[in-house]
């Protein structure tokens, strides 16, 4: 079955510093790829997706490409801030399937 | 638009005692998921709705987990009776069409069986 793996956390960063979260799939076909996040007390919400290859997807600074080549969709961000602390889960799916998840990365990001 | 609601936010019950959550999805998404995060893991599914029918429940543990939408709208996940390692958040999510739409997540209901 389809599948995703991420790294282990936590990753600490100091305000301001260069984030990269590792993601990798594997699935039948093409899926569509999302990172989610999951701030403290809250629910998940939909950071950004990719539905094909080469596509890039963005919001409030993060970026991740669709790598069909190794399979990955790796999170990154230039410079995070305090805010950003967070749990970040990478996740794949494909037509009306279920959305696989990855176990999560947390993010801490000290001042 | 409003968001996908559940209750309650937390539930604390005793091993064997029932408990049910409530989701009500955002109005017009035909497809409905509950899933199960336990403290440390990516979330689990359990149950997939579309509208009022079952469309996946591989992973719903049947002989204590039961759930239902009536009339394709609100949902509720019932466990009955509760075993210690049922403790975890318990997420209800809503989308309006295929999943490059991605899911709407309600805040979860925090559960911890004592």
């Amino acid at each position: 079955g389809d599948s995703v793996t991420q790294m282990e956390g936590p990753v600490t960063l100091s305000e301001e510093a260069f984030l990269t979260i590792n993601c990798t799939y594997t699935a039948t076909g093409y899926p569509s790829l999302f990172w989610y996040v999951q701030y403290p007390g809250e629910g998940l919400q939909l950071l950004l997706k990719a539905t094909k290859a080469d596509d890039k997807g963005s919001n409030k600074g993060f970026e991740a490409t669709y790598r069909k080549e190794t399979t990955s969709f790796h999170l990154e961000k230039g410079s995070v801030q305090v805010s950003d602390s967070a749990v970040y889960f990478c996740a794949s799916s494909g037509g009306y399937q279920k959305v696989t998840f990855g176990t999560g990365t947390k993010l801490q990001v000290i001042p | 638009e409003a968001g996908v609601a559940q209750s309650p936010r937390y539930k604390i019950i005793e091993k064997r005692q029932s408990v049910a959550f409530w989701c009500n999805p955002i109005s017009g998404h035909a497809t409905l998921y509950w899933y199960q995060q336990i403290l440390g893991q990516g979330p689990k599914l359990l149950i997939q709705f579309q509208n009022n029918g079952v469309v996946d429940d591989s992973q719903l543990p049947k002989d204590r987990f039961s759930a239902e939408r009536l009339k394709g709208v609100d949902s509720t996940l019932k466990i009955q009776p509760a075993k210690l390692e049922d403790s975890a958040v318990y997420l209800c999510a809503t989308r309006a069409g295929p999943t490059n739409y991605g899911y709407t997540f309600g805040s979860g209901t925090r559960l911890t069986v004592v």
